[in-house]
């Protein structure tokens, strides 16, 4: 069984830069996995950011597409998440996530999710 | 891209109710539709996936059908612990967008 676990800073200045990690346990980041970052604004439903492939490749969610950046941290088992040039909007319980690289399959692990608040 | 539109936002139903939640795609995804549960508080877990099969440990009385645009999660036989919300998610392509969610509470 795959675990995932989020940290980082829980508060971020307007205009800041969100920083996430998600270390892996149970499996190597280097295995035929997408590793994706959803989240959930507090009250509101889930919303999907994007994710790395093992060999790098990378999908973003449209709207989000040039304010995020993840990447994979073979040496250490995790991977990142930066979203820049956050405002308010950007406040919300960040999960990183597994879902099987093997054809086209749904997330299958969640991490217990990361609360971040964008506030001056 | 494609939209993912769940109705209702939110139903109330009795225990031992029979609950259907609706998702539609803007666009045909084919089967690769996947239904989450998101209990309150709590992290979502897959319920459903490939529009029909059920992931192992759901219970029998959680049942999904459709393709290509239309599609339906139903709960037969409603029980208290199936308070949460429900989401499904396109998986085809990229983006894999989420629908706005259907919560789903006990009268």
């Amino acid at each position: 069984q795959v675990q995932l676990q989020e940290s980082g800073p829980g508060l971020v200045k307007p205009s800041g830069t969100v920083s996430l990690t998600c270390a892996v346990s149970g499996d190597s980041i280097s295995s035929s996995n997408w590793w994706t970052w959803v989240r959930q604004p507090p009250g509101k439903g889930l919303e999907w950011i994007g994710e790395i492939s093992h060999s790098g490749i990378t999908n973003y969610n449209p709207s989000l597409k040039s304010r995020v950046n993840i990447s994979v941290d073979k040496s250490k088992n995790q991977f990142s998440l930066k979203l820049s040039s956050v405002t308010a909007a950007d406040t919300a319980v960040y999960y990183c996530a597994r879902r099987p690289g093997y054809g086209l399959s749904p997330i299958e692990d969640w991490g217990q999710g990361t609360l971040v608040t964008v506030s001056s | 891209d494609i939209q993912m539109t769940q109705s209702p936002s939110s139903l109330s139903a009795s225990v031992g109710d029979r609950v259907t939640v609706t998702c539609r795609a803007s666009q045909g995804v084919n089967y690769f539709l996947a239904w989450y549960q998101q209990k309150p508080g709590k992290v979502p877990k897959l319920l459903i996936y490939a529009a029909s099969t059920l992931e192992s440990g759901v219970p029998s009385r959680f049942s999904g059908s459709g393709s290509g645009t239309d599609f339906t999660l139903t709960i037969n036989t409603l029980q208290p612990e199936d308070v949460a919300t429900y989401y499904c998610q396109k998986y085809n392509s990229a983006p894999f967008t989420f629908g706005g969610g259907t919560k789903v509470e006990i009268k």
